[in-house]
């Protein structure tokens, strides 16, 4: 059973880079057929789609946050990041990862960060 | 880029009653790359349909999905307690996965 777990820091300052990990567990991120997403949530508010990679490193970033996001990947470490830089406290919210296949059929926890100094 | 607008913002019905739940794309969805999604409180998503029509593995047949082009619907035939929770479609079929707003469906 393919399992995500995201983990970072929970507070960042204003103006630092926020950065996040998405282990995966249960298959290779290397296996190919799939994406691997950033996801976040706003308090109280929707769903919104940071970006995606693939096993080799083909990204793809949401306009709005394209200029400050960047997303790798480790297949040694079976894990792909998140790095979000000059961040405000706009960009406080619950960080989810997931696996793209059909959709986003399998997701992480969430992770609470919060930009406050 | 596709904008995806979901309606009703919020449905209040009653547990056995139909749920029917909109998402129109502002164009076309390649291949039918429509899912739907429901949330609840504190929980990550949950895949429902992918596909437009096919449901996701463990989900039970009263979800069911529909529509083409610009319009889709998710039905909840009959809502069951743990049903009640906020919905949300996106569009996979481009390079930009991009949400609905969600439906918040809730106890009437």
């Amino acid at each position: 059973q393919v399992q995500l777990q995201e983990s970072g820091p929970g507070l960042v300052k204003p103006s630092q880079t926020l950065s996040l990990t998405c282990t995966v567990s249960g298959d290779s991120i290397s296996s190919g057929g799939y994406f691997w997403s950033w996801v976040r949530q706003h308090p109280g508010k929707g769903l919104e789609w940071i970006g995606y990679i693939s096993y080799s490193g083909n990204t793809y970033y949401n306009p709005s946050l394209k200029s400050r996001v960047t997303m790798s990947v480790d297949t040694s470490k079976n894990q792909f990041s998140l790095k979000l830089n000059s961040v405000t406290a706009a960009d406080t919210a619950v960080y989810y990862c997931a696996r793209v296949v059909r959709g986003m059929d399998v997701w992480g926890q969430g992770t609470t960060v919060t930009v406050s100094s | 880029e596709i904008v995806l607008t979901q309606s009703p913002g919020t449905l209040s019905l009653s547990p056995g009653e139909r749920a029917t739940l909109s998402c129109r794309a502002s164009q076309s969805v390649t291949s039918d790359y429509l899912a739907w999604y429901q949330q609840k409180p504190g929980q990550a998503p949950r895949l429902l349909i992918y596909g437009v029509s096919s449901r996701a593995t463990g989900i039970p047949d009263r979800f069911s999905g529909s529509g083409s082009g610009t319009d889709f619907t998710l039905t909840i035939s009959r809502l069951e307690p743990e049903d009640f929770a906020i919905y949300y479609c996106q569009d996979y079929g481009s390079s930009y996965l991009t949400f609905g707003g969600g439906t918040n469906v809730e106890i009437k």
